[in-house]
């Protein structure tokens, strides 16, 4: 069966800019959507078809998908990026998580 | 606004079935899919499967297969998600999301709903 593989934890400095990978089996292939999850809500979709942003999703919000690895791009890191994210795909007939990775802004 | 309103917590006992309720709002219910996923405690996102609101189509994840059933009320707007045979590591909290179908994203969450099992 096909498996997303995300770090489980990437730390930032406010200001900089954080990236989270999501690694599979020619992903980029695929179409990746990304979610933010803060505590106790709700995941939030993030970036979608690999680099679309929904509307209302800051432009610092960004994604990339090529190989083996997609990649969420969170440029000026705010503390209010930190948060749980979790990558997506959809894979014969099922939809699929990366298990996650936290964001901890310094 | 699109909204998904989602029944309260539940706690049941191992054996047992819950069923939870995700009614929507906002948007031709009929036109989208609902996808049902959990989150244990502290633990990552497990889709559980995809039912079509304009046919009744269904796509279970295969870990559940047999043990859940989705369905859906058009004249309410209102999925379902029905788990039977709980155990404790069903303890989680169960959201519905529209979904249109295959790689679609799911681009509204509802509020999720907790269900704890426990003797």
């Amino acid at each position: 069966s096909y498996v997303l593989t995300q770090p489980p934890s990437v730390s930032v400095a406010p200001g900089k800019t954080a990236r989270i990978t999501c690694g599979g089996n020619n992903i980029g292939s695929k179409s990746v959507h990304w979610y933010q999850q803060k505590p106790g809500q709700a995941p939030v979709l993030v970036v979608y078809d690999d680099s679309d942003r929904p509307s209302g999703i800051p432009e610092r919000f960004s994604g990339s998908n090529s190989g083996n690895t997609a990649t969420l791009t969170i440029s000026r890191v705010e503390a209010g990026d930190e948060a749980d994210y979790y990558c997506q795909v959809w894979d014969s007939s099922s939809d699929l998580f990366g298990g996650g990775t936290k964001l901890t802004v310094l | 606004q699109v909204q998904l309103v989602q029944s309260g917590a539940e706690v049941k006992k191992p054996g047992a079935s819950v069923k939870v309720s995700c009614k929507a709002s906002g948007y031709t219910f009929t036109s989208y899919g609902i996808s049902w996923v959990r989150q244990a405690p502290g633990q990552g996102l497990e889709w559980m499967g995809w039912i079509s609101a304009y046919n009744g189509n269904t796509n279970y994840a295969q870990k559940l297969q047999g043990r859940v059933t989705m369905t859906t009320d058009t004249s309410t707007s209102t999925a379902y998600m029905e788990l039977r045979s709980l155990r404790s590591d069903d303890t989680a909290v169960y959201y519905c999301a529209r979904d249109r179908t295959g790689d679609a994203p799911m681009n509204y969450w509802g509020q999720g709903t907790l269900v704890t099992v426990s003797s």
